[in-house]
């Protein structure tokens, strides 16, 4: 499984506050992902790492900022959410090499009131 | 991105083999072909990958045309743990700083 944890796994928040979603990795993998899933839509790419404090947008990254301090750690953070961030988000990290393999966390499962 | 078009649903039987169709015609020379599937209420699962010939692993086959603008993943024994979304993503070129684009997949329903 790549040893990557997701926390919390479930949140029910409301319109207008703040929410941190934490993805954490043991592995030491340089690229790390930020998806999110919602029915009829696939995954949607928000935002990438590619290494310490380098990051970079995805298809959907309005309403969200992240940040990586630390190899093991990259969080997802919602300013002020909205009921259409409702979703279910997975995080993913890439295994070095030459081709894009990911192995993906068990995602957290956020309802926005 | 190079897109790749898979059917919306596939229906097999328990302990017969699959074969799941992904056609992406405009794939460049460096892109590999992904297949991941996603079992209902969890994350996706990397499955296998190829870039021209035929690969194998413990989980399935790959089968990439001799032109690689379609290729074929292959379940020998379908399971009833095997029913998910399957998805067909190409990447690996790299030019995309390491980004894979998921489309709609497949759904695999297995009847026991």
């Amino acid at each position: 499984d790549a040893g990557i944890t997701q926390s919390p796994r479930h949140k029910v928040t409301e319109t207008g506050t703040p929410v941190t979603l934490r993805c954490h990795q043991t592995e030491n993998h340089r690229y790390m992902y930020w998806y999110r899933q919602d029915p009829g839509h696939g995954l949607r790419l928000i935002h990438y790492s590619y290494g310490v404090k380098d990051t970079d947008k995805g298809e959907v990254s309005d309403g969200y900022s992240v940040s990586r301090s630390k190899t093991e750690d990259f969080l997802l953070t919602l300013e002020s959410a909205t009921s259409s961030q409702t979703s279910v988000y997975f995080c993913a990290i890439k295994l070095a090499g030459s081709t894009d393999t990911q192995y993906f966390g068990p995602g957290t499962r956020l309802t926005v009131l | 991105d190079a897109k790749t078009t898979q059917p919306n649903s596939m229906e097999s039987n328990e302990e017969e083999p699959v074969h799941l169709p992904c056609n992406h015609s405009t794939i460049s020379g460096t892109d590999y072909i992904h297949w991941y599937r996603q079992l209902p209420s969890q994350g996706p699962e990397y499955v296998i990958h190829g870039l021209t010939s035929n690969v194998n692993n413990r989980m399935a086959s790959l089968a990439i045309a001799e032109d690689r603008k379609s290729s074929t993943l292959i379940l020998h024994r379908a399971t009833l743990r095997d029913a998910a979304v399957y998805y067909c993503i190409l990447g690996g070129s790299g030019g995309s700083n390491y980004k894979l684009t998921f489309g709609k997949g497949t759904l695999l329903t297995v009847n026991p």
